[in-house]
Order: C-alpha cells, then sequence, then structure tokens
C-alpha cells in the first residue's frame, strides 16, 4: 500500500531554533500534502494544506510566518517551524494524497519538544 | 461544511467482547467517511472507509462499519475484541467534490482492552 514517511520522528532542541520536518511520498506521486498539529489526547487540527508547485493554503489562525511549508516536488513536502518556542512542541503529522490515490495516507508524526 | 461527532472519548472493553464505536456525521453533501487508528506516537493508519455503493463496508483487523443515511452515523464495530485493538481510533469525513480533499476528524475515542 501507499506509504509515507516522516523525519525526524523525534526531535529536541532549544527554544529560537528552526526545525525542519521532512514529508516523503515513497511510491505514488502526491499532488496534496496535508500537515496537522496534535496536541496531548486531542484529534488532529489541520495546519496547511499544500499543492505541489504552488503556495501553501493555511488554516485559520495558523501563522504562515511561523510554519513555512514548500512542496516542491510531487515526492516532498516539509514543514519548518521557525524561531520555535516551548509553546510550539506538539506532535505533527503529515498526510499525502493523489486524485488517483485517495484516501489520505499519513506519515508516522514528528514529537517536537522545545526546551 | 462538515462536522463529525464521536460519542465517548473512552471506551473499555473485555477481550472477546464486542466493539462498538460511535460515529454521527454531519455534511451538506454526499459524505466520504472514514475510520482511522492511531497507536501512540504514530501517525495515523486506514481502518476502512464509504465513499459510494455498499453501506457496509469491510475494514483491516476484522473492524467494519455501516453507513447508514437515514441515522447520518457510521458506527465502527468488531464482534470480537482483541488486546492488539487499544488505540485511538478517529472517524472523519470529506466531501472529495471539492479539490483539496480536506478531512474533517471527530475528537478520537481511546478504545481500552481488558484481559
Amino acid at each position: 500500500g501507499a506509504v509515507v514517511s516522516q523525519h525526524p520522528s523525534w526531535v529536541i532542541c532549544k527554544s529560537g531554533t528552526s526545525v525542519k520536518i521532512e514529508c516523503r511520498s515513497l511510491d505514488f506521486q502526491a499532488t496534496t500534502m496535508f500537515w496537522y498539529r496534535q496536541f496531548p489526547k486531542q484529534s488532529l487540527m489541520l495546519m496547511a494544506t499544500s499543492n505541489e508547485g504552488s503556495k501553501a493554503t493555511y488554516e485559520q489562525g495558523v501563522e504562515k510566518d511561523k510554519f513555512l511549508i514548500n512542496h516542491a516536488s510531487l515526492t516532498l513536502s516539509t514543514l519548518t517551524v521557525t524561531s520555535a518556542h516551548p509553546e510550539d512542541s506538539s506532535f505533527y503529522i503529515c498526510s499525502a494524497s493523489s486524485p488517483s490515490n485517495q484516501p489520505q495516507h499519513f506519515g508516522d508524526g514528528t514529537r517536537l519538544s522545545i526546551l | 461544511a462538515q462536522s463529525v461527532t464521536q460519542l465517548g472519548s473512552h471506551v473499555s472493553v473485555s477481550e472477546g467482547a464486542l466493539v462498538l464505536l460511535r460515529c454521527n456525521y454531519s455534511s451538506s453533501v454526499p459524505p466520504y467517511l472514514f475510520w482511522y487508528v492511531q497507536y501512540p506516537n504514530q501517525g495515523l493508519q486506514l481502518l476502512l472507509k464509504y465513499t459510494t455503493g455498499a453501506t457496509l463496508v469491510k475494514g483491516i483487523n476484522g473492524f467494519e462499519a455501516e453507513f447508514k443515511k437515514s441515522e447520518t452515523s457510521f458506527h465502527l464495530t468488531k464482534p470480537s475484541a482483541h488486546m492488539s485493538d487499544a488505540a485511538e481510533y478517529f472517524c472523519a469525513v470529506t466531501s472529495y467534490g471539492g479539490a483539496t480533499n480536506k478531512l474533517i476528524f471527530g475528537t478520537g475515542t481511546l478504545l481500552a482492552v481488558q484481559p
């Protein structure tokens, strides 16, 4: 089946640094990728939708300058948390889909801890 | 607009007992419905989906769900619970009439299986 790889799975860094998370579709071309944030014991909150080659569409309340999303190829999207602070600590999950490969397939998530 | 309501944030069953996780949806267009499972510190894995056609859909690991339009429900069941079924379960809805395939998630149900 479709496989989405997310890297890193766990990252701990100091406040003020920037962190990049990669999301790759390994066996299909993902025309659309999604980035979610999940707080402990809560559901997934959609942060943004990215289509290959175009700017990401951010959900209301999500700071586009804080969470930079790039979807430069059909197999890779990246989320960069800029100048991360402790309140950015969370579980970030990506998913990918294509018109011929619905529904969305999810990565294993990235646990981000900002000290 | 679409929404999903999962009744019961926590469900506990005995091993071998019936599993029933409830999901009700709201949608102004024909819905596409999904159940996902999430194990600790992992992404989401698709259990099953309803798009069109047969209203009783079978998924992986012995789970099934029935789409009932009159009740706007898509409850997840499994005849006999196994210890390995303990996880968080999310119901989700989308409408493929849109271009972005956004998934709207319920708040999740944590399933505990007692020996």
